[in-house]
């Protein structure tokens, strides 16, 4: 059974403090991306990644960076945690060339007090 | 600027009746669209798609309808049942290795 595994479902942060969120999937995919889902807005992108030690910006990167250095692995992190990324953060991955379709990790909620 | 959008953040269906979810694109260079749905606290599953080739593609409960000059998609689900309940996205995909871009997601609520 093909899986992505993000590493915490719950996490809660203090304002200021230097986040790290994990993601590996298990099914060789080429494509990785992470997502943040806020109720209204639906799922917006935040950042990409096509192969190992790429990245793209999505359309909303400002706050956030990755990290690629494993196929497998991409990392969001969040050098200094606001209230205003309080969110549910959704990593997901996909075969390059296909229809896009999307596997999703469980995701994270990030609390940031 | 949205791309893809759904119009009706919610939908309330009695069971067994049918659920019709709507999206809208705007982009013309769109090859590919794709239904994901999320129950509360997991990550989205994809649940159907169409290419821009076809108007229609079927599986079980679950239709989806694409209307390409009016730039529209429907999702069918009948009979409607409780355990569909859940935030219902659309996505859509240009050619080439480029992301999704999703619409902001229906809440379906199928009442017993």
């Amino acid at each position: 059974d093909v899986k992505v595994t993000q590493s915490s479902r719950y996490l809660v942060k203090r304002t200021g403090e230097k986040v790290f969120l994990e993601c590996v999937q298990d099914m060789d995919h080429e494509n990785m991306f992470w997502y943040r889902q806020d109720p209204g807005l639906g799922l917006r992108l935040i950042y990409f990644s096509y192969d190992v030690k790429m990245k793209e910006k999505g359309d909303i990167p400002e706050g956030y960076s990755v990290s690629r250095e494993k196929k497998e692995r991409f990392s969001l992190i969040l050098e200094s945690a606001s209230t205003n990324q309080t969110s549910m953060y959704l990593c997901a991955s996909s075969v390059s060339g296909s229809t896009g379709e999307l596997f999703f990790g469980e995701g994270s909620r990030l609390t940031v007090l | 600027d949205q791309q893809v959008k759904q119009n009706s953040p919610s939908l309330s269906v009695q069971e067994g009746r049918i659920s019709i979810l709507n999206c809208d694109y705007t982009n013309s260079m769109f090859d590919y669209f794709l239904w994901y749905k999320k129950y509360p606290a997991e990550g989205p599953t994809f649940l159907i798609s169409i290419s821009s080739i076809k108007d229609k593609n079927e599986d079980g409960r679950f239709t989806v309808f694409l209307n390409k000059s009016a730039k529209h998609l429907s999702l069918h689900i009948v009979p409607s049942q409780p355990g569909d309940s859940a935030v219902y996205f659309c996505a859509a995909r240009k050619l080439g290795n480029t992301p999704l871009v999703f619409g902001k997601g229906t809440r379906l609520s199928v009442i017993a």
